[in-house]
């Protein structure tokens, strides 16, 4: 059972397309993150997010976090070729959900690759 | 900017034998933990460490696996006997205080390949 579902798994588009990517998931999270990981490296941190309907700004990238802390989404404005990675989100699930201290659940990812 | 550093980046070991994988935290950071990716996967948590002793492992930590800080910089991940099916990514990971996920720092990883 996938706790965290990324969609979609793949996505290929030109140099200055808007795009979103998304995380989606049954259960509530009490903090859900976004990290990119290039290959051969680890995650590299984004975003944390905490408040139900929260949305945080980085730069051309948006992300938001749904009010019933179930879901998620990562918006880039006018892509560019240095955001090509995978994409993934993480979220520590409550105590009360079956989650621990702080162990963090991962989706899958997004592959995501910009053409020049 | 602080970093989480992890030694060797690549490591190849024979079935049975064991391994240690070292990482050394940001410098005041408090609370440490260990991950996996299997190639193609997705990353999973092994094992989480806070005064200096396990506060949190999942159930792929069994008893081949344990964790120790030898020192006041170094936390280590020991794997007692390798199996072909631990060969994976691992990544450390520390934050400065239990549930901070602001903080949340990973290391480059090892690759592990167990042949």
């Amino acid at each position: 059972t996938q706790l965290l579902e990324q969609s979609p798994q793949f996505l290929s588009i030109q140099e200055g397309e808007n795009l979103t990517v998304y995380c989606n998931s049954s259960s509530v999270f009490s903090s859900l993150q976004w990290y990119r990981q290039e290959p051969g490296e680890g995650p590299v941190l984004l975003v944390t997010v905490v408040t139900g309907g929260e949305v945080k700004k980085l730069k051309r990238l948006t992300f938001q976090f749904g009010d019933a802390r179930k879901d998620s989404s990562l918006h880039i404005t006018a892509a560019q070729p240095g955001d090509t990675g995978l994409y993934l989100c993480a979220g520590v699930l409550p105590l009360d959900s079956g989650g621990g201290a702080d162990g963090l659940t991962f989706g899958k990812g997004t592959h995501l690759i910009i053409q020049p | 900017e602080p970093e989480v550093t992890q030694t060797p980046s690549h490591q190849v070991t024979q079935m049975g034998q064991e391994v240690i994988l070292r990482c050394v935290p940001i410098s005041n950071h408090l609370y440490f933990y260990w991950y996996r990716q299997i190639l193609g996967q997705k990353v999973e948590f092994l094992v989480s460490f806070y005064n200096n002793e396990i506060s949190e492992k999942s159930e792929i930590f069994d008893d081949q696996f344990s964790v120790e800080r030898p020192d006041g910089s170094n936390f280590t991940l020991k794997i007692r006997s390798t199996k072909l099916e631990d060969s994976a990514m691992y990544f450390c990971a520390s934050s400065s205080y239990p549930g901070d996920t602001f903080s949340y720092t990973f290391g480059s990883g090892t690759r592990l390949t167990v042949v």
